[in-house]
């Protein structure tokens, strides 16, 4: 089954600076890269998602790349705020045949004033 | 559009007994809909996949005969916790898959926070 491993677990950034979030998914056949922020004891909230036709997408100072080859896609944020600091998941999803959704370890991000 | 409700938003239970918890689309059609657990500083554990009118898709690990999962319309599935112990107590979490054709997103309910003493 498919499998999403995530780096680094905890990441702390000065408030201004980028913050990048690496993931790796082992099922070719994913085709669909969400990425969540979840905040303590609330539902993950979609923040981006990319789909295997796309290398990148962008969305304002959130930016996602995907490399379907190395089966790499990471997220990156730049120009970070205080409110940017969350548990940030990535996922890989199967969208055929059925569909499920594989959640990466999770990575808490700080963003200090 | 695309709210997911959950009830209870919490719920505390004695060892033993059984707890019922609902995850409703509000506002669309789910063809599918997912059951994760997410323990304390913890990612979600996707628990099981449940198709409405069709039996649930469990996970390995997880026991469908402990964890019973009914998709009776494309609005509701409900996960009932039998005989319920303290390690049962976390972060359960549904979402659910709009109906239209070629819809990835999920959304996802508000959870549903279990504590068995």
């Amino acid at each position: 089954g498919e499998n999403v491993e995530q780096h680094p677990s905890t990441l702390s950034v000065q408030e201004g600076d980028s913050a990048v979030i690496k993931c790796t998914y082992s099922d070719s056949a994913s085709n669909y890269f969400p990425w969540y922020k979840q905040e303590l004891g609330k539902r993950p909230q979609l923040i981006i998602d990319i789909r295997s036709n796309v290398g990148e997408k962008k969305d304002q100072r959130i930016a996602v790349t995907l490399n379907k080859t190395a089966k790499h896609f990471s997220l990156h944020i730049t120009e970070t705020q205080p409110e940017d600091s969350a548990v940030y998941f990535c996922a890989a999803s199967i969208g055929t045949g059925g569909f499920k959704t594989i959640f990466g370890a999770g990575t808490r991000l700080f963003v200090k004033a | 559009g695309a709210v997911v409700s959950q009830h209870p938003s919490w719920v505390i239970c004695k060892s033993g007994t059984s707890v019922k918890i609902e995850c409703r689309s509000l506002d669309f059609q789910a063809t599918t809909m997912f059951w994760y657990r997410q323990f304390p500083k913890q990612s979600l554990m996707l628990m099981a996949t449940s198709n409405e009118g069709s039996k649930a898709t469990y996970e390995q690990g997880v026991e469908k005969d402990k964890f019973l999962i009914n998709h009776a319309s494309l609005t509701l599935s409900t996960l009932t916790v039998t005989s319920a112990h303290p390690e049962d107590s976390s972060f359960y979490i549904c979402s659910a898959r709009a109906a239209a054709r070629g819809a990835n997103e999920q959304f996802f309910g508000p959870g549903t926070r279990l504590t068995v003493l």
